[in-house]
């Protein structure tokens, strides 16, 4: 069974619109980490944020926020005021504390902002 | 800067033959990683490695090897028993603690001639 789902392919914006990602995760584990990475068209992919399960406190860093909900299992990531640059393939990921250093990633959304 | 650099960043491969791609990282990182990446889709786990002379396979690991022998060094070779290489292979790191993210390579392209 998967164990992070990005059920969104591919996302097409007009800039300055609003955006969200969505990320489903499944997991037995009490302790786990969450992260977000971006992956430009260029292939690295550059972590963005992170978040442990006991600290369920969204976040917000400029254009972008995180929200994430223990209910229902969910981490999801909105970039407010969409700009060209942020067009690329974004990747959730779960690492539980249980099964070390092994990471979990969905299957990613492309995201592309039209100027 | 500390970092992750693979190489080369474009690698062709001959039917028959096998290939090494280079993965060295300068963060005293415990933990390292092998991905791999098709068009449209997710990475998929080829092997990784816990700490120095151990690793572990994937979800994909048949038709590739790994070594580590230096704790800075993660090679994998594709071998001709792979038969569709064609791929962007990632190599990740992260410290073993498990809040802590992993750092990427810029990846290699691999292609079949």
């Amino acid at each position: 069974a998967q164990k992070v789902t990005q059920a969104q392919t591919e996302i097409s914006v007009v800039e300055k619109e609003d955006v969200t990602l969505d990320c489903v995760y499944e997991t037995r584990d009490t302790t786990y980490y969450l992260f977000w990475y971006k992956q430009p068209p260029s292939g690295e992919l550059v972590f963005l944020i992170r978040r442990n399960s006991f600290d369920e406190q969204n976040e917000i860093s400029g254009r972008y926020s995180w929200n994430f909900q223990k209910s229902t299992s969910s981490f999801n990531f909105t970039i407010t005021a969409s700009q060209v640059v942020d067009s690329a393939v974004y990747f959730c990921a779960l690492r539980e504390w249980y099964t070390g250093n092994q990471f979990y990633f969905g299957t990613g959304t492309s995201l592309t902002v039209i100027p | 800067d500390g970092g992750i650099t693979q190489s080369p960043k474009y690698l062709f491969r001959k039917e028959g033959q096998n290939v090494t791609l280079s993965c060295e990282q300068n963060l005293n990182h415990d933990a390292m990683y092998w991905y791999r990446q098709d068009p449209g889709q997710g990475l998929r786990l080829i092997y990784y490695s816990q700490i120095v002379n151990d690793f572990q396979k994937g979800d994909i690991a048949e038709g590739y090897s790994v070594s580590r022998e230096k704790k800075e060094s993660f090679p994998l070779t594709v071998t001709s028993a792979q038969k569709n290489p064609t791929a962007f292979y990632l190599c990740a790191s992260s410290m073993a603690q498990g809040d802590q993210p992993q750092h990427f390579g810029d990846g290699t392209r691999l292609s079949i001639l």
